[in-house]
């Protein structure tokens, strides 16, 4: 079982709907968990950063992670075309190296 | 803020050269950078993390003789990847992690392809 599952799509939704990403982990250890949005030939690029289980709101973007799931989510509001990308969940924490998942690649269709 | 920049980004080189390539921190200082490698549709994959001041702390599997890393700085990272082979071509990723630390979180330049040929 690898240490952090993440469904690689591709997801495709229409311009305005709103996504749901998420990734289940199973390492108790994971104290940070990241969301980072990645284009096609280029660097990540970093989302969200939470702490805690609960919710992060910004802007068009919301994580919610439940520690007790071993379960994350990244919730994108009315979608835009220029949303899509690969976007990849992470965690690490204490002693554990950053742990990436595989990444969703996102369509959103105008 | 927190501004990664890699230098090539791209590059294409013959069979056994060395290819040099350079992680910098543009706005804050970075105790430790890490490198990566990106084959397509694969996630990242860490092939070390490099200290400044330090010897590099290398993944297993991954070669230390021929992924040669220096961090000569606190803004400076640099890969070399020695006597490069096809196989050897990839996307290649660096990340700095601001220091002082207290987070995980990382900034990603803006990744490096190379094509051995």
């Amino acid at each position: 079982q690898k240490e952090v599952e993440q469904d690689p799509g591709p997801l495709s939704v229409p311009e305005g709907a709103i996504v749901s990403l998420n990734c289940t982990y199973s390492n108790s250890a994971f104290q940070y968990f990241m969301w980072y949005r990645q284009y096609s030939r280029k660097g990540p690029e970093l989302l969200m950063y939470t702490y805690s289980s609960g919710n992060k709101e910004d802007g068009r973007f919301t994580a919610q992670v439940d520690k007790s799931s071993k379960y994350i989510s990244l919730f994108i509001r009315d979608s835009q075309p220029s949303d899509s990308a690969t976007y990849l969940c992470a965690m690490g924490g204490g002693y554990q190296k950053v742990t990436f998942g595989i990444g969703t690649k996102l369509q959103v269709i105008p | 803020g927190a501004v990664v920049s890699q230098h090539p980004s791209w590059v294409i080189c013959k069979s056994g050269t060395s290819v040099k390539i350079e992680c910098r921190s543009l706005d804050f200082q970075a105790t430790t950078m890490f490198w990566y490698r990106q084959f397509p549709k694969q996630s990242l994959m860490l092939m070390a993390t490099s200290n400044e001041g330090s010897k590099a702390t290398y993944e297993q599997g991954v070669e230390k003789d021929k992924f040669l890393i220096n961090h000569a700085s606190l803004t400076l990272s640099t890969l070399t990847v020695t006597s490069a082979h096809p196989e050897d071509s990839s996307f290649y990723i660096c990340s700095a992690r601001p220091s002082p630390g207290g987070t995980d979180t990382q900034y990603f330049g803006p990744g490096t392809r190379l094509t051995v040929l």
